[in-house]
């Protein structure tokens, strides 16, 4: 079935460290992929989305583009500060099939200054 | 403020209590729908609804109920809770999925402990 796998955080990083977050998908269409964040205490918010291969979805610093051929959507950023500290959700939408995003467990990432 | 309000953000019940968790959102979303977080397991859907009146199961609907009688509105009703419903629940609404930028909104998550 439809799935999003992310890597088993936490994921520890000093201030200013680059920041890879991976994130596969398993889908039988062309799922829309989102990335969410849910800072400590909050409800999760959208960070940045893509909808079709080849896509980059970018806010706040934080990159990922859409691979097809390696189903992926990797979440990226140059430098973290320490108020990115949050757990990140890999999220899959597919239009044609069910009526609901597909999220990942789920990554957290502690940022040290 | 677009926004969903959920109500309360933490609750301590005992078990078969019947309690109900409110859900609201002000930006006129036909879709809403109520997820459950636990540690290792992401976030799983229980409940969801495409408008007033219509709603259907999740992945996870066992031990839940929900009721959709105005659009703004979505509760979470647990007629007789169980321990292993200790969850952090999360209420989100969207526009109708089949548009490639569905994005969803979350409200601020409700704690529930069940003894």
């Amino acid at each position: 079935g439809d799935s999003v796998t992310q890597m088993e955080g936490p994921v520890t990083l000093s201030e200013e460290a680059f920041l890879t977050i991976n994130c596969t998908y398993t889908a039988t269409g062309y799922p829309s992929l989102f990335w969410y964040v849910q800072y400590p205490g909050e409800g999760l918010q959208l960070l940045l989305k893509a909808t079709k291969a080849d896509d980059k979805g970018s806010n706040k610093g934080f990159e990922a583009t859409y691979r097809k051929e390696t189903t992926s959507f990797h979440l990226e950023k140059g430098s973290v500060q320490v108020s990115d500290s949050a757990v990140y959700f890999c999220a899959l939408y597919l239009s044609y099939n069910t009526d609901k995003l597909i999220f990942g467990t789920g990554t957290r990432l502690q940022v040290f200054p | 403020e677009a926004q969903v309000t959920q109500n309360p953000r933490y609750l301590i019940t005992v078990t078969g209590k019947k309690l109900t968790v409110t859900c609201s959102q002000n930006m006129n979303h036909e879709y809403m729908s109520w997820y459950r977080q636990d540690p290792g397991l992401g976030l799983r859907q229980i409940y969801y609804s495409m408008n007033v009146e219509v709603t259907d199961k999740g992945d996870v609907p066992e031990g839940y109920k929900v009721s959709r009688k105005e659009k703004r509105n979505f509760p979470l009703i647990l007629e007789s809770p169980s321990p292993n419903q200790t969850s952090l629940y999360f209420c989100a609404s969207s526009l109708l999925p089949g548009t490639r930028n569905t994005e969803a909104f979350f409200g601020q998550g409700t704690r529930l402990t069940v003894v």
